[in-house]
């Protein structure tokens, strides 16, 4: 089956320390995206990508870094400069030259807690 | 500033009652409008994409309108289930240039479907 796969499920960060989500898609798909999930808030777009080895900030992207060496994989690492890492990450691909009328497929989360 | 706000913010139905769930927005550029389906942990699942011309869109017992208009969309749920319960998010996407877009998130309406 064709989809979008995050791991882990679940992670702790202690004070300091940089950890990385793995997001890997087998939809062809060109783009990929990152986004956090806060409780009352809606999805904020950290980076996004286009196209391999090509990457664009969103609007939270602070803190944060990602890089696109295969078109099936947009792993986001979070740096000790990300303050309040605690959320709900959610990766997301789409084809990119028909954005405006596809879904965003997503993953099914990652999510992020300090210790 | 683009904005989707979407009411209520909560609601509990019978199983087997219908129910609407709404959404107003001041994006523009608008390009087309989507509801997605995101069960608790788990990542957001589309429904429905309605571009500027379309009026009405229906996916199985989940119908989604759109009043490009008044800038106002309706999610209506047919003969609710169980596994209706879940968040609706409503995502506006608005046009940045050539094929690119900028999606803007609302928070969600939680739906619980009790016996």
């Amino acid at each position: 089956d064709g989809g979008i796969t995050q791991s882990p499920k679940y992670l702790f960060r202690k004070e300091g320390q940089n950890v990385t989500l793995s997001c890997e898609q087998n939809l062809n798909h060109d783009a990929m995206y990152w986004y956090r999930q806060d409780p009352g808030q809606g999805l904020r777009l950290i980076y996004y990508s286009q196209i391999v080895n090509d990457f664009q900030k969103g609007d939270i992207a602070e803190g944060y870094s990602v890089s696109r060496e295969k078109k099936e994989s947009f792993p986001l690492t979070v740096t000790s400069a990300q303050k309040n890492p605690t959320a709900f990450y959610l990766c997301a691909s789409s084809f990119w030259a028909e954005l405006s009328n596809q879904p965003q497929h997503f993953g099914d989360g990652t999510r992020l807690s300090i210790l | 500033k683009n904005q989707v706000e979407q009411s209520p913010q909560s609601l509990i139905i019978l199983e087997g009652k219908n129910c609407t769930l709404q959404c107003n927005y001041t994006v523009s550029p608008f390009s087309n409008l989507r509801w997605y389906k995101q069960d608790t942990g788990r990542g957001p699942v589309s429904l429905t994409i309605m571009t500027f011309s379309e009026n009405t869109k229906s996916n199985g017992r989940y119908t989604a309108t759109l009043d490009a208009d008044t800038k106002q969309s309706s999610l209506h749920i047919t003969a609710s289930q169980l596994s209706d319960s879940a968040s609706y998010i409503c995502v506006v996407s608005a046009i940045l240039s050539g094929t690119a877009s900028k999606l803007t998130f609302g928070t969600g309406t939680r739906l619980q479907v009790t016996l």
